[in-house]
């Protein structure tokens, strides 16, 4: 899992800002995912993507936006509209299909 | 969609004894059941997994079963050590229009007494 990135590590952010959260993999992974994590809750799925230039909604995708412009990398926007931001974020890659799930560090966003 | 119940929320054993952790899933299509450890603060790690054409698979002191039938699967560790307290996650993946699709539960926290 040394082979993907996120940063920063920790990001306060004041209401009504956007902020763009990073994410890098050299594993040569097709698929890359961004999940939020609550204090006590599990992982919960806001996009994923399988290929370059696609992306698919998670389940809790309202607030939030991403591309995937190169096949290493998959930024997450945290935009205005998410009521309630203040979160763990953790991104992840795997081969296509199902299989190992390899996640990042993480990043600790706040909202002040 | 797929729906994954995990149980118990938290779990206290002393050291050297079993611990087992319960998921169920909702959607027949489910085909690989991932399980991770997240340590506190750190990102998740998967410490086993089982495929949908094999009931059981065992990896030193920890083991998993799965029953499609039944729609469940399990985490059994052997001889705890409290170097095994942590959060564990299960997990259920399956192809969704092309997609592979993971739901994960809801996390067990496990203590384990010295």
């Amino acid at each position: 899992d040394g082979g993907i990135t996120q940063s920063p590590k920790y990001l306060f952010r004041k209401e009504g800002q956007n902020v763009t959260l990073s994410c890098e993999q050299n594993l040569n992974h097709d698929a890359m995912y961004w999940y939020r994590q609550d204090p006590g809750q599990g992982l919960r799925l806001i996009y994923y993507s399988q290929i370059v230039n696609d992306f698919q909604k998670g389940d809790i995708a309202e607030g939030y936006s991403v591309s995937r412009e190169k096949k290493e990398s998959f930024p997450l926007t945290v935009t205005s509209a998410q009521k309630n931001p203040t979160a763990f974020y953790l991104c992840a890659s795997s081969l296509q299909g199902p299989d190992t799930q390899y996640f990042g560090p993480g990043t600790r966003l706040t909202v002040l | 969609g797929e729906n994954v119940e995990q149980h118990p929320s938290t779990l206290s054993v002393q050291e050297g004894d079993s611990a087992v952790i319960k998921c169920t899933y909702s959607d027949s299509a489910s085909n690989y059941f991932p399980w991770y450890k997240q340590e506190l603060g750190k990102r998740p790690q998967l410490i086993i997994d089982i495929r949908s054409n094999v009931g059981e698979k065992k990896d030193q002191r920890i083991a998993v079963t799965l029953n499609k039938t039944a729609k469940h699967f399990s985490l059994h560790i052997t001889e705890t050590q409290p170097e095994d307290s942590a959060v564990y996650f299960c997990a259920a993946s399956r192809n969704s229009g092309g997609y592979q699709k993971v739901t994960f539960g809801t996390g067990t926290k496990l203590q384990v007494i010295p």
